[in-house]
């Protein structure tokens, strides 16, 4: 059964940084893209980065780039998300998805991890 | 502001069956078919119904049904039923290696 079981979520100041972690298991987690999607509250969903499997390829939305910074460590199947330079409008429950290579949809997602940016 | 754009609620009566949009532009669903759908009861994780425009994952009721033609993706939910009640979410990929998501359409069995 594929696990998503993300962490490292809280409340942060506008300005402030936090590293959300996914540990991955169930599946083949070297051989999977994994992505970061988010949800503000009340509000839609929205894509906010991807990354290849052997972290070649690594992708983010303009919303998030240049603060945000996505990795991940095959040897312990998880993928982490650095946020830095925190914004209000960062709120949201940050999900952790699958991605299989080479495709175009998500099809596997954890509960989220929810990051407040309040002072 | 969604990049795909979505009614913001539909409903039917247990049996019947609805459609939902998602309508985008050239350069995501319109270029593309790489449409999916997304399925999600509030507080739990989302599941992903539908992928490539028409392609149901295994486990998915044949109940689910996509399609496209030009800028707008559909979503078909045959023979409603309570537990259909949920949020949907259409999703496309974007020119540019992006992906994008709609705003997301409330279905109310009634």
């Amino acid at each position: 059964e594929v696990q998503l079981v993300e962490s490292g979520g809280g409340l942060v100041q506008p300005g402030g940084s936090l590293r959300l972690s996914c540990a991955a298991s169930g599946f083949a987690f070297n051989y999977y893209a994994m992505a970061w999607v988010r949800q503000p509250p009340g509000k839609g969903l929205e894509w906010v980065s991807a990354i290849s499997a052997g972290s070649e390829n690594i992708y983010y939305a303009d919303s998030v780039k240049g603060r945000f910074t996505i990795s991940r460590d095959n040897s312990k199947s998880t993928l982490y998300l650095q946020i830095n330079s925190l914004r209000a409008e960062d709120t949201a429950l940050y999900y952790c998805v699958t991605k299989p290579a080479g495709q175009n949809y998500f099809d596997y997602w954890g509960q989220g991890t929810l990051v407040t940016g309040s002072s | 502001h969604s990049a795909l754009t979505q009614p913001a609620s539909v409903s039917g009566a247990p049996g019947q069956s609805i459609t939902i949009s998602c309508t985008g532009t050239s350069i995501d669903v319109g270029g593309y078919n790489y449409v999916s759908w997304y399925q999600h009861h509030p507080g739990k994780a989302p599941k992903l119904m539908i992928y490539d425009v028409s392609q149901r994952p295994s486990g998915v009721s044949d109940r689910f049904s996509g399609s496209k033609s030009g800028y707008t993706a559909s979503l078909t939910i045959s023979g409603l039923q309570a537990e259909d009640e949920a949020d949907y979410y259409c999703s496309s990929y974007r020119i540019g290696i992006t992906w994008e998501f709609g705003g997301g359409t409330k279905l109310t069995v009634l």
